[in-house]
């Protein structure tokens, strides 16, 4: 069955330090991948998406994701986490024509000062 | 100013009552969604509806209805609530692609 999992329910970071948050996909073809964010008390905000191109791909604020097929996996990464960045994170799946998204349990993101 | 606005932000109210949530999004997208977010952030999609097509999550227990007067509104309706009703609800949106776009949510306690 299609699935996303998102192994770390918690990263601590310090604030300046680099980031990668993790997120691996179980499915036989190409999908479409894309990371949101969630600050407390807000809504979902897309971060950045990849459809079928490049595999690395930017998003806002200083964040990008690379797709590996080989490794079914979209990591997030950053260069420099800022506290402003603390929020919990998701990643999404599509494979379906209907546009349904599978989504991942999130990954808290701790800054530490 | 074009977004997904959901109305109220809280709700309180108590087991067994009816409430609704409305959801308006200005983007011109054509496609809208309700999730329910539990109190581990878990996301879970209730129901998608465009001018063609309902689609509902079949877990999703037959008190919840959505309601839809055109492809910019798309309300939630659940009829009697239970406890475990109690959740953030999120509207969002999209045009016949993947990428959604969420509303700030809606947050449901029952008492």
């Amino acid at each position: 069955a299609q699935s996303v999992t998102q192994p770390d329910a918690r990263v601590t970071v310090s604030e300046g330090a680099s980031l990668q948050l993790r997120c691996k996909y179980s499915y036989f073809g190409t999908p479409y991948l894309f990371w949101y964010v969630q600050y407390p008390r807000q809504g979902l905000q897309l971060l950045l998406k990849y459809y079928p191109g490049d595999p690395v791909v930017q998003g806002v604020n200083g964040f990008e994701a690379e797709f590996s097929k080989s490794n079914s996996s979209f990591h997030l990464r950053k260069a420099s986490v800022h506290w402003s960045d603390w929020a919990v994170y998701f990643c999404a799946v599509s494979f379906d024509s209907n546009y349904q998204l599978i989504w991942g349990s999130g990954t808290k993101l701790i800054i530490k000062p | 100013e074009t977004a997904v606005f959901q109305t109220p932000n809280y709700h309180v109210t108590q087991v067994g009552n009816e409430v609704s949530f409305n959801c308006k999004q200005t983007l011109g997208h054509d496609t809208m969604y309700w999730y329910k977010q539990d109190s581990k952030k878990l996301l879970k999609i209730m129901f998608s509806y465009n001018n063609k097509q309902l689609i509902v999550n079949e877990t999703v227990p037959r008190r919840f209805s959505p309601q839809s007067s055109d492809k910019a509104h798309l309300n939630l309706r659940i009829k009697s609530v239970e406890p475990e009703d109690s959740a953030v609800y999120l509207c969002a949106s999209s045009l016949r692609t993947y990428e959604q776009y969420f509303g700030p949510g809606t947050r449901l306690t029952v008492l």
